[in-house]
């Protein structure tokens, strides 16, 4: 089973918003809304940011969006913040049978 | 608030096992779903395991099935991963982790433990 797409690397600097994608297939990413996104620092066990596509836990910032569109999922964040330096990951249910459920590579946000 | 704290890691021999805890406090643990997830070092995340919230319906990872064993009790608010036959591919900070909804499973991590390190060397 392979990971989902995520780019490896993105930027932006303050003030501006970016969009990390997330690319799987109908058997995951596209065939449910069970996708998540993941805020790891250094050092520190993951955050979650976004569930089911595009609700936000309490306590998270309006500044993170999510959303979906066929098999690739988006993160938007905007008005970048110099604390949102970090990896993030995104994970989605799958129908397969190996596991339940599958993550992206993890991608590197840096602000400028 | 939610707090999750995992104990047992360390450092084993390949074929070895390990027992991991993972003690829970802050909300009522017998009705949310746990998990186990793991992160190889330098590496991304990996879901390992799931428990329902009664302990009836348990799913792992394809390379940790017939390995691996969760398991819960309710009265002590702590959920365990059992680790037998451990090979050096299973060395990862291992996190326990509550399911976003009580009753059922999203697939999604609400709160994480610190997180309790595996390695897997002779």
């Amino acid at each position: 089973q392979s990971a989902l797409t995520q780019p490896a690397s993105v930027s932006g600097s303050p003030g501006q918003s970016i969009t990390i994608s997330c690319t799987g297939t109908s058997s995951d990413v596209g065939g449910y809304d069970y996708v998540s996104w993941y805020q790891q620092l250094p050092g520190k066990a993951p955050k979650l940011m976004i569930y089911e596509v595009r609700n936000r836990p309490s306590g998270v910032s309006n500044r993170f969006s999510g959303s979906k569109s066929g098999n690739t999922a988006s993160l938007t964040i905007s008005g970048l913040q110099a604390e949102d330096e970090a990896n993030y990951y995104c994970s989605s249910y799958t129908s397969s049978t190996a596991l339940h459920v599958i993550f992206g590579a993890g991608t590197k946000l840096t602000v400028l | 608030q939610v707090q999750l704290v995992e104990s047992g890691g360390g450092v084993v021999q390949p074929g070895r096992s390990l027992r991991l805890s993972c003690a829970a406090s802050g909300f009522t643990f017998s009705t949310y779903y746990m998990h186990w997830l793991r992160q190889a070092p330098g590496k991304g995340l990996e879901w390992v395991a799931h428990i329902s919230h009664d302990g009836n319906k348990k799913y792992y990872e394809d390379s940790v099935r017939g390995r691996f064993t969760i398991s819960r009790d309710n009265s002590k608010n702590t959920v365990y991963l059992q680790t037998n036959s451990l090979i050096p591919e299973d060395t990862a900070v291992y996190y326990c982790a509550r399911d976003t909804h009580d009753f059922w499973t999203g697939y999604s991590f609400d709160n994480w433990g610190q997180g309790t390190l595996v390695t897997v060397s002779s």
